[in-house]
């Protein structure tokens, strides 16, 4: 979903199951993305990445899905722990050759035990 | 270093004075980029660093806003006249070719313009 200033979208989910973070992106040609975790006071952190020619990609215990029809970037991480609660933002490269990378508002996902 | 290294990690100053922000990159990477992330906001593209070639200054949102890359490493970010809309974190980061691939970023410095 979209975000308006300081309320960010929470995903709560229970430790142990599966979390999925959805991002809607803004430009057909973007060729390269990316998911980022960022945890308070923290830069972000790089989590997985998707070039245009895939349609999924799988890290450890991460997956993401990358529908350009609807131009829809999904993340999906298995078995969520608390360590997994931070704020997750995904990142489009419009620009090509660099990464001037476009990124969403995020999405906060809260881990409960 | 081991990361990207910013200084300082807050910044308190005066409306109208004018600050700097010092990013060390990842040795070896070529590539240099600063953002601006408002409280509670994704991540603002402001300018780009790629070895000799001219930067991408596309980004900075006026002319009080100002970038150099020194001897294609360390990178400073000025601002002049400091304004309250200007209170952000300020995010370098860096890559090793500046191509599709992942950027490393610092941990940022905290901007206040009281």
């Amino acid at each position: 979903g979209e975000s308006v200033g300081l309320h960010l979208p929470t995903l709560s989910v229970q430790e142990g199951d599966n979390s999925i973070i959805n991002c809607a992106y803004s430009n057909s040609a973007s060729d390269y993305f990316i998911w980022y975790k960022q945890e308070s006071g923290k830069g972000p952190q790089f989590i997985i990445d998707i070039r245009s020619n895939m349609d999924k990609r799988q890290g450890q215990r991460v997956t993401v899905l990358l529908n350009k029809t609807v131009k829809h970037l999904s993340l999906q991480i298995a078995a969520t722990q608390p360590g997994d609660s931070a704020v997750y933002f995904c990142a489009e490269n419009i620009a090509g050759g660099y990464n001037k990378l476009i990124f969403g508002a995020g999405t906060r996902l809260a881990v409960h035990p | 270093g081991a990361g990207v290294s910013q200084s300082p990690s807050n910044k308190v100053t005066e409306k109208g004075k004018d600050v700097e922000l010092r990013c060390d990159p990842i040795s070896g990477h070529t590539a240099l980029y600063w953002y601006r992330q408002s409280l509670g906001q994704g991540l603002e593209f402001l300018i780009y660093f790629q070895g000799n070639s001219a930067p991408d200054k596309s980004g900075l949102p006026s002319d009080r806003f100002s970038a150099e890359r020194t001897g294609g490493s360390v990178s400073t970010l000025t601002i002049q006249r400091t304004q309250q809309e200007d209170s952000a974190v300020y995010l370098c980061a860096s890559s090793i070719r500046g191509g599709n691939e992942k950027l490393f970023f610092g941990s940022g410095t905290q901007l206040s313009v009281l």
